[in-house]
């Protein structure tokens, strides 16, 4: 079993949507969680910290389900610029420094 | 500011070759992560260095090795590459310790023949 584990789509949804990804992960110590961004041909970028309240920023909710063990990014009212390849990261435990381990990310594609 | 820096942007090898990448992290950050990335899957961490010394390494053979130096840009060397080595090279910087968010460079697209 992956350590992180994404549906790699591709979503493809028109603007305006709201769109959810999903995102599991097999241990059940990890401490830190994230969403990252990668447009095509592109670097990673961070979108946001995901906390165990869940958090919000803007068109974008992150949520945590520690039980679970499941993330999920949940976008409203999607835009054209929203296309790209979303990548779950999770930080363990046991590499306190900052290993971040990736899921292999989800594609999302907006179409007018 | 500057971001973190990445060279070459495009390199192509032949197999059995060695190749060297290079990195220079964001101001102000010391550490700084290398990571594999293949087509259609996520970054595979490789190592990790702090204080020019290597402090975490994936699973990765002992070919691919890296250095940090004083300044705390850091090189990858890959030695005796494969084929199975193409793909983009990314460094990440940040500070050390816990919950640093990484900030990535551009990444070096590295192609073995």
């Amino acid at each position: 079993r992956k350590e992180v584990e994404q549906d790699p789509g591709p979503f493809n949804v028109p603007e305006g949507a709201t769109v959810a990804f999903n995102c599991t992960y097999s241990n059940s110590a990890s401490q830190s969680f994230f969403w990252y961004r990668q447009d095509c041909r592109k670097e990673p970028k961070l979108l946001m910290s995901v906390y165990s309240s869940g958090n919000e920023d803007g068109r974008f909710t992150a949520q945590l389900n520690r039980a679970s063990q499941y993330i999920s990014l949940l976008i409203r009212d999607s835009k054209l610029s929203d296309s790209a390849t979303y990548l779950c990261v999770v930080n363990y435990p046991s590499t306190s420094y900052g290993k971040l381990t990736f899921g292999q990310g989800t594609i999302l594609t907006v179409h007018p | 500011d500057a971001g973190v820096t990445q060279s070459p942007t495009h390199l192509i090898k032949t197999r059995g070759q060695q190749v060297t990448l290079r990195c220079s992290p964001k101001s102000g950050h010391d550490t700084v992560s290398w990571y594999q990335q293949a087509l259609g899957q996520g970054p595979q961490f490789i190592f990790q260095y702090y204080e020019e010394e290597e402090r975490q390494r994936g699973n990765f053979p002992d070919r691919f090795s890296g250095h940090q130096f004083p300044n705390y840009s850091s090189e990858l060397n890959v030695n005796a590459l494969l084929l199975g080595d193409s793909a983009l090279y990314l460094c990440a910087s940040s500070w050390t310790g816990y919950d640093s968010p990484l900030h990535f460079g551009n990444g070096t697209r590295l192609t073995v023949t």
